[in-house]
């Protein structure tokens, strides 16, 4: 089967760069998404296509996948930033998520 | 701007089955793939399946055996049954959509719209 691998835990300073990684087989041959999901909220679409960003997200959130790792970085994090983030891809015919890195904005 | 809003019962007993809708607002239930995703502590966000306006569909082969998503176009809802549940399948339950690549207008492979999510719970 097709799994995904993040990091359980990150931690950024206010204004510096947070970076998020996403590991799977060949994860750079795929369309990889991302989503934020804060404390009793639903996910939120924050890049999906690698590095495309929805309406409304904003500038400071950024993808890139290549080789077998995917990558969201958010410059200039800010306090509102901390959230859990989730990486997603297609297997054969199945969507599948990561498991998730919490990110704390120290 | 599209919205999602689950329903249905929050508590189900083992071995019954588990029923959700999902009330499309804002948009055509047409053109799009909808979908079911659940969230557990256990099993983090796990996809369980889509269907298209046509009616066809696509589930995760871990679950295929126990799920149907039908629709129901003139209500702009979709829905979802889960059987012979247990205390594995308690979860919040999302419904969302989709989306499409604003380049070529093909269906994409994220999901850009969620319902809040409802919780269920499998227990007697």
């Amino acid at each position: 089967s097709f799994d995904l691998t993040q990091p359980p835990s990150a931690s950024v300073s206010p204004g510096q760069t947070a970076t998020m990684t996403c590991s799977g087989d060949n994860l750079g041959d795929k369309y990889v998404s991302w989503y934020q999901q804060k404390p009793g909220q639903s996910p939120v679409l924050v890049i999906y296509q690698d590095n495309e960003r929805p309406s409304g997200i904003p500038e400071r959130f950024s993808g890139s996948n290549s080789g077998n790792t995917a990558t969201l970085t958010i410059s200039g994090t800010q306090a509102m930033d901390e959230a859990d983030y989730y990486c997603q891809a297609w297997g054969t015919s199945t969507a599948v998520f990561g498991g998730g890195t919490k990110l704390t904005v120290l | 701007q599209v919205q999602l809003e689950e329903s249905g019962p929050g508590l189900v007993k083992p071995s019954e089955t588990l029923s959700l809708t999902c009330t499309v607002s804002g948009g055509s239930i047409s053109r799009y793939y909808w979908t079911w995703i659940r969230q557990s502590p256990r099993e983090g966000l796990q996809w369980i399946g889509d269907i298209l306006n046509s009616g066809s569909t696509n589930y995760n082969p871990s679950l295929k055996s126990r799920v149907t998503i039908t629709l129901d176009t003139a209500k702009n809802q979709f829905s979802l049954r889960l059987t012979s549940v247990t205390a594995a399948d308690t979860a919040v339950y999302y419904c969302a959509r989709r989306g499409l690549d604003r380049y070529n207008g093909n269906f994409g492979k994220f999901f850009d719209f969620w319902g809040q999510g409802t919780p269920v719970t499998v227990s007697s």
